[in-house]
Parts: C-alpha cells; structure tokens; sequence
C-alpha cells in the first residue's frame, strides 16, 4: 500500500536557526511532491512542487528551499529561520500519471521563536 | 474572482442534518478533489471525480463538467463530520498543479 511519512510532527527553532523537514513515499514510483504550509486559520499555500529527481519549482519566492536526492524523498530546507515562517507543513503526493487521489503526511507545526 | 470557489465559508448544523458544500471553479479540470481537514491538522483525501456521482458510507460527491460545479454532501451528520472541506481541482492547463478552493468549516452539534 501506499504511504507518507513525514517528520517531525512539531517542531519549535529559534529565529536564524536552520531547518529541515523530511517526507518520503512508499508504494510508488516517480510520484509527484508537494509542500505546503498553512498558517493558522488559512488555506494551504504551495510552496514546492517537484516532478522528477531534482527537479524542484518554487511557487513563493522566500528563504526556504526544497531538493528531492531520490525519487521517493522531499526535503524542505532553510539555512535561516524568520518568525513569519511559523506554521503548519505539509508534504503531499500524487500519482506521476495524474491517476488517483492526493495523499498528505501528517504534518508539521513549527513554531519560530 | 479565485478560479475555485467553496460555499458556504461556515456551516454550523445539528446532528442529523443533510449537509451541502458547493464548489465552483471557473478552469478546464481533468479532476476535481474533495479533502477533509480534522482539527489536528492531518488532510484525508475523500474523492477524486472526474465526471458523475462517488459515494463512500455517509458521504457522496457530484459532478457537473457543463456547469463547473462540484458538491459534497452529509447525510445523517455526526459530531465527528466536524471538520474543513476542501476543493481542489487539476486544470488541464497545468499537469503538476492544484489549484484550492479556501475551505469550508463545518461544526455539526450534538
């Protein structure tokens, strides 16, 4: 079967310290990846979205980044944290051949003090 | 004007109601998604639909391609349908994304 992990599920980093979320897919193969973030009381913001192996396109120019080493696994990154990134992370994907529904991990709510 | 379109924002309903939630969207779509966000944070996807009518357990989904619209519906409501709903659709302009509708508050009372 198919399935998502993402972690970890909170987090809490000071301002200008670095982050990394991780996500990786069981199941399939080739999937395409999303990273979202939803701040409080909001909808959901793309932030990344990659189709292949190092193929990353950002939606919301800003100081986090995102790489895919393999097929299967998503990181979001930030070499410095601002307080405006506070907020609830989430790493989805969807069949490469756009068959099926869209699966979300559970989430990351990170907290930049 | 959002390409995609949810009403209402909020609902509140008694347990038992019939609930609707309506999505338009103004795009081409090669499918449209029905997803449900619990307080906790965690999305569930509930149906993809490209054209007719889904149903699981209480829940159904409509399709309407002429018309652009979506609906979901709740029947025999319960407490634990509490959540937002949300509509997302995949426009045949874009393979990769999804574009959102903003969400629908549900508060079903007991």
């Amino acid at each position: 079967s198919q399935t998502i992990h993402q972690w970890p599920a909170t987090l809490v980093q000071p301002v200008g310290s670095p982050l990394s979320l991780e996500c990786t897919v069981e199941g399939t193969s080739n999937p395409n990846l999303y990273w979202y973030r939803q701040a409080a009381g909001r909808g959901l913001q793309l932030l990344f979205y990659s189709v292949g192996i190092g193929q990353i396109s950002s939606e919301v120019p800003q100081n986090l980044s995102a790489s895919r080493p393999q097929d299967r696994q998503f990181i979001l990154s930030s070499k410095k944290l601002l307080l405006s990134d506070s907020g609830f992370y989430l790493c989805a994907w969807l069949d490469g051949l756009q068959r099926g529904p869209l699966h979300f991990g559970n989430g990351t709510r990170l907290t930049v003090t | 004007k959002n390409e995609v379109e949810q009403s209402p924002q909020n609902l509140t309903a008694q347990e038992g109601e019939f609930i609707t939630i309506n999505c338009s969207y103004s795009v081409g779509i090669s499918a449209l998604h029905w997803l449900q966000q619990h307080p906790g944070g965690g999305i569930v996807s509930l149906f993809m639909l490209s054209s007719g009518k889904k149903k699981h357990g209480r829940l159904i989904a409509t399709i309407n391609i002429q018309e652009k619209h979506s609906s979901l519906h709740i029947t025999a409501s319960h407490p634990r349908d509490s959540a937002v709903y949300i509509c997302a659709v995949r426009s045949v302009d874009s393979n990769y994304q999804l574009i959102w509708g903003a969400g629908t508050k549900l508060i079903i009372k007991p």
